[in-house]
Protein backbone atom coordinates (compact mmCIF):
# COMPACT_ATOMS: atom_id res chain seq x y z
CA UNK A 1 0.00 0.00 0.00
CA UNK A 2 1.44 3.52 -0.99
CA UNK A 3 2.21 5.84 2.09
CA UNK A 4 3.71 8.86 2.57
CA UNK A 5 7.31 8.93 4.34
CA UNK A 6 8.90 11.40 6.19
CA UNK A 7 12.96 12.10 7.03
CA UNK A 8 14.11 12.44 9.69
CA UNK A 9 12.40 11.17 12.06
CA UNK A 10 13.69 13.30 15.01
CA UNK A 11 15.77 16.41 14.04
CA UNK A 12 17.09 18.32 17.31
CA UNK A 13 18.49 21.00 16.37
CA UNK A 14 20.18 24.71 18.54
CA UNK A 15 17.82 28.43 17.70
CA UNK A 16 18.80 30.05 15.34
CA UNK A 17 19.55 27.36 12.85
CA UNK A 18 18.40 25.98 9.85
CA UNK A 19 16.18 22.77 9.00
CA UNK A 20 14.71 21.18 6.37
CA UNK A 21 12.38 18.08 6.88
CA UNK A 22 11.96 16.01 3.92
CA UNK A 23 8.73 14.16 2.96
CA UNK A 24 7.97 12.05 0.02
CA UNK A 25 4.47 12.02 -1.05
CA UNK A 26 2.38 9.10 -2.67
CA UNK A 27 3.52 9.08 -6.40
CA UNK A 28 0.22 10.20 -7.84
CA UNK A 29 -0.78 12.24 -5.55
CA UNK A 30 -1.47 16.02 -6.34
CA UNK A 31 -1.79 18.01 -3.52
CA UNK A 32 0.83 18.35 -0.60
CA UNK A 33 0.75 20.19 3.11
CA UNK A 34 2.38 20.42 5.91
CA UNK A 35 0.68 20.75 9.26
CA UNK A 36 2.15 20.74 12.74
CA UNK A 37 0.98 19.65 16.36
CA UNK A 38 2.66 20.81 19.23
CA UNK A 39 2.77 17.96 21.80
CA UNK A 40 -0.46 17.70 23.28
CA UNK A 41 -2.18 20.13 20.84
CA UNK A 42 -4.54 19.92 18.06
CA UNK A 43 -2.84 19.48 14.90
CA UNK A 44 -2.82 22.76 12.79
CA UNK A 45 -2.61 23.31 9.41
CA UNK A 46 1.19 25.39 7.92
CA UNK A 47 0.78 25.15 3.95
CA UNK A 48 -0.54 23.74 0.69
CA UNK A 49 0.81 23.42 -1.56
CA UNK A 50 -0.38 22.13 -5.88
CA UNK A 51 1.28 22.99 -8.86
CA UNK A 52 4.31 23.86 -8.22
CA UNK A 53 3.25 26.91 -5.85
CA UNK A 54 1.58 27.54 -2.76
CA UNK A 55 -2.26 27.73 -2.64
CA UNK A 56 -2.53 28.49 0.93
CA UNK A 57 -0.90 29.22 3.90
CA UNK A 58 -1.62 29.49 7.71
CA UNK A 59 -0.39 32.91 9.84
CA UNK A 60 2.09 30.20 11.05
CA UNK A 61 3.82 29.92 8.04
CA UNK A 62 5.83 33.35 8.20
CA UNK A 63 8.75 34.27 6.11
CA UNK A 64 10.83 32.09 8.56
CA UNK A 65 9.21 29.33 6.79
CA UNK A 66 9.56 27.94 3.37
CA UNK A 67 8.34 25.07 1.14
CA UNK A 68 9.82 23.54 -1.95
CA UNK A 69 9.21 20.77 -4.48
CA UNK A 70 12.46 20.23 -5.87
CA UNK A 71 12.59 16.90 -8.56
CA UNK A 72 9.25 15.66 -8.66
CA UNK A 73 8.82 13.45 -5.65
CA UNK A 74 10.30 15.44 -2.53
CA UNK A 75 8.55 17.73 -0.85
CA UNK A 76 10.44 19.73 1.58
CA UNK A 77 9.65 22.27 4.45
CA UNK A 78 12.46 24.67 5.67
CA UNK A 79 13.02 26.58 8.45
CA UNK A 80 15.09 29.26 8.32
CA UNK A 81 15.97 30.34 11.79
CA UNK A 82 14.60 27.80 14.18
CA UNK A 83 13.00 29.11 17.81
CA UNK A 84 12.02 27.34 20.78
CA UNK A 85 8.74 27.41 19.87
CA UNK A 86 9.06 25.70 16.19
CA UNK A 87 9.48 22.35 18.47
CA UNK A 88 6.62 20.01 17.11
CA UNK A 89 6.14 17.20 15.14
CA UNK A 90 5.60 18.54 11.67
CA UNK A 91 3.34 15.72 9.20
CA UNK A 92 3.38 16.33 5.48
CA UNK A 93 0.30 14.83 3.69
CA UNK A 94 -0.85 14.58 0.64
CA UNK A 95 -3.96 13.93 -1.93
CA UNK A 96 -4.68 12.80 -5.30
CA UNK A 97 -7.57 15.51 -5.70
CA UNK A 98 -9.25 17.91 -3.23
CA UNK A 99 -12.11 18.91 -5.07
CA UNK A 100 -13.36 14.96 -5.24
CA UNK A 101 -12.82 14.82 -1.30
CA UNK A 102 -10.05 11.96 -1.75
CA UNK A 103 -8.44 11.10 1.81
CA UNK A 104 -5.55 13.01 2.96
CA UNK A 105 -2.77 10.53 3.84
CA UNK A 106 -0.69 12.15 6.31
CA UNK A 107 3.03 10.30 6.64
CA UNK A 108 4.42 9.22 10.23
CA UNK A 109 5.69 12.90 11.31
CA UNK A 110 9.36 14.63 12.11
CA UNK A 111 10.01 15.76 15.51
CA UNK A 112 11.41 18.33 15.60
CA UNK A 113 13.01 19.72 19.27
CA UNK A 114 14.74 23.04 18.91
CA UNK A 115 17.13 23.88 21.92
CA UNK B 1 -14.45 32.59 12.66
CA UNK B 2 -14.70 28.67 12.03
CA UNK B 3 -13.71 26.54 14.34
CA UNK B 4 -13.97 22.34 15.21
CA UNK B 5 -14.00 21.09 18.54
CA UNK B 6 -14.72 18.37 20.69
CA UNK B 7 -16.86 17.87 23.89
CA UNK B 8 -14.75 15.06 26.48
CA UNK B 9 -11.20 15.33 26.27
CA UNK B 10 -10.72 11.52 27.65
CA UNK B 11 -13.19 8.67 27.01
CA UNK B 12 -12.59 5.52 29.06
CA UNK B 13 -14.54 2.64 28.23
CA UNK B 14 -14.37 -1.45 28.65
CA UNK B 15 -13.06 -3.31 25.91
CA UNK B 16 -16.19 -4.79 23.99
CA UNK B 17 -18.70 -2.14 25.12
CA UNK B 18 -19.82 0.75 22.36
CA UNK B 19 -17.97 4.21 22.16
CA UNK B 20 -19.05 7.51 21.64
CA UNK B 21 -17.31 10.05 20.28
CA UNK B 22 -18.62 13.42 20.10
CA UNK B 23 -17.37 16.94 17.85
CA UNK B 24 -18.89 20.24 17.53
CA UNK B 25 -18.36 22.49 14.58
CA UNK B 26 -19.14 26.32 14.07
CA UNK B 27 -18.87 26.84 10.46
CA UNK B 28 -22.07 25.64 8.45
CA UNK B 29 -20.35 26.35 5.23
CA UNK B 30 -18.07 23.09 5.97
CA UNK B 31 -19.19 20.01 3.63
CA UNK B 32 -16.95 17.50 4.03
CA UNK B 33 -15.81 15.82 7.76
CA UNK B 34 -13.57 13.35 8.33
CA UNK B 35 -12.57 11.26 11.86
CA UNK B 36 -8.80 10.48 12.34
CA UNK B 37 -7.31 8.25 14.80
CA UNK B 38 -3.81 9.13 15.93
CA UNK B 39 -1.89 6.60 18.12
CA UNK B 40 1.45 7.51 19.80
CA UNK B 41 4.46 8.71 17.88
CA UNK B 42 2.12 8.91 14.72
CA UNK B 43 0.15 10.65 12.27
CA UNK B 44 -3.18 11.06 11.78
CA UNK B 45 -4.74 8.08 10.26
CA UNK B 46 -8.24 8.39 7.91
CA UNK B 47 -11.26 6.27 9.77
CA UNK B 48 -14.36 7.78 8.49
CA UNK B 49 -15.50 10.68 6.27
CA UNK B 50 -19.03 12.08 5.54
CA UNK B 51 -20.31 14.75 3.54
CA UNK B 52 -22.81 17.16 4.47
CA UNK B 53 -25.64 15.92 2.08
CA UNK B 54 -25.47 12.66 4.38
CA UNK B 55 -26.58 12.51 7.69
CA UNK B 56 -25.05 8.32 8.38
CA UNK B 57 -22.70 6.60 6.67
CA UNK B 58 -20.96 3.22 7.96
CA UNK B 59 -17.39 1.75 7.70
CA UNK B 60 -16.32 -1.62 9.85
CA UNK B 61 -16.97 -1.19 13.39
CA UNK B 62 -17.41 2.39 12.93
CA UNK B 63 -20.20 5.15 12.24
CA UNK B 64 -20.23 8.78 11.66
CA UNK B 65 -23.32 11.25 12.20
CA UNK B 66 -23.86 14.36 11.04
CA UNK B 67 -26.20 16.68 12.64
CA UNK B 68 -25.82 20.08 10.37
CA UNK B 69 -28.89 21.50 12.42
CA UNK B 70 -27.07 21.74 15.43
CA UNK B 71 -23.98 21.56 14.00
CA UNK B 72 -22.81 18.41 15.60
CA UNK B 73 -20.83 15.13 14.55
CA UNK B 74 -19.93 11.84 16.25
CA UNK B 75 -17.72 8.78 16.06
CA UNK B 76 -19.35 5.57 16.91
CA UNK B 77 -17.20 2.52 17.35
CA UNK B 78 -18.68 -0.77 18.28
CA UNK B 79 -17.33 -3.92 20.16
CA UNK B 80 -14.33 -1.29 21.04
CA UNK B 81 -10.76 -3.01 21.09
CA UNK B 82 -7.77 -2.59 22.91
CA UNK B 83 -6.33 -1.49 19.62
CA UNK B 84 -8.91 1.39 19.55
CA UNK B 85 -6.78 3.43 22.35
CA UNK B 86 -5.88 6.54 20.66
CA UNK B 87 -6.52 10.24 19.96
CA UNK B 88 -9.30 10.58 17.82
CA UNK B 89 -9.49 13.98 16.14
CA UNK B 90 -12.62 15.32 13.66
CA UNK B 91 -11.49 17.53 10.85
CA UNK B 92 -13.52 19.77 8.33
CA UNK B 93 -12.20 20.43 5.02
CA UNK B 94 -12.59 24.91 4.81
CA UNK B 95 -15.23 25.10 2.72
CA UNK B 96 -13.79 28.75 1.98
CA UNK B 97 -11.11 27.74 0.36
CA UNK B 98 -10.25 25.73 -2.77
CA UNK B 99 -7.21 23.82 -1.05
CA UNK B 100 -8.49 20.92 0.52
CA UNK B 101 -6.88 22.32 4.10
CA UNK B 102 -8.26 20.14 6.90
CA UNK B 103 -9.20 21.99 10.19
CA UNK B 104 -9.11 19.68 13.34
CA UNK B 105 -10.46 19.91 16.80
CA UNK B 106 -8.45 19.13 19.94
CA UNK B 107 -8.93 15.45 20.35
CA UNK B 108 -10.62 12.92 22.64
CA UNK B 109 -8.40 10.19 23.98
CA UNK B 110 -9.91 7.12 24.25
CA UNK B 111 -8.47 4.59 26.68
CA UNK B 112 -9.51 0.94 26.42
CA UNK B 113 -10.08 -0.95 29.59
CA UNK B 114 -9.32 -4.60 29.39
Amino acid sequence: EPEVTQTPSHQVTQMGQEVILRCVPISNHLYFYWYRQILGQKVEFLVSFYNNEISEKSEIFDDQFSVERPDGSNFTLKIRSTKLEDSAMYFCASTLDYFSYNEQFFGPGTRLTVL
Amino acid sequence: GESVGLHLPTLSVQEGDNSIINCAYSNSASDYFIWYKQESGKGPQFIIDIRSNMDKRQGQRVTVLLNKTVKHLSLQIAATQPGDSAVYFCAEIDGSGNTGKLIFGQGTTLQVKP
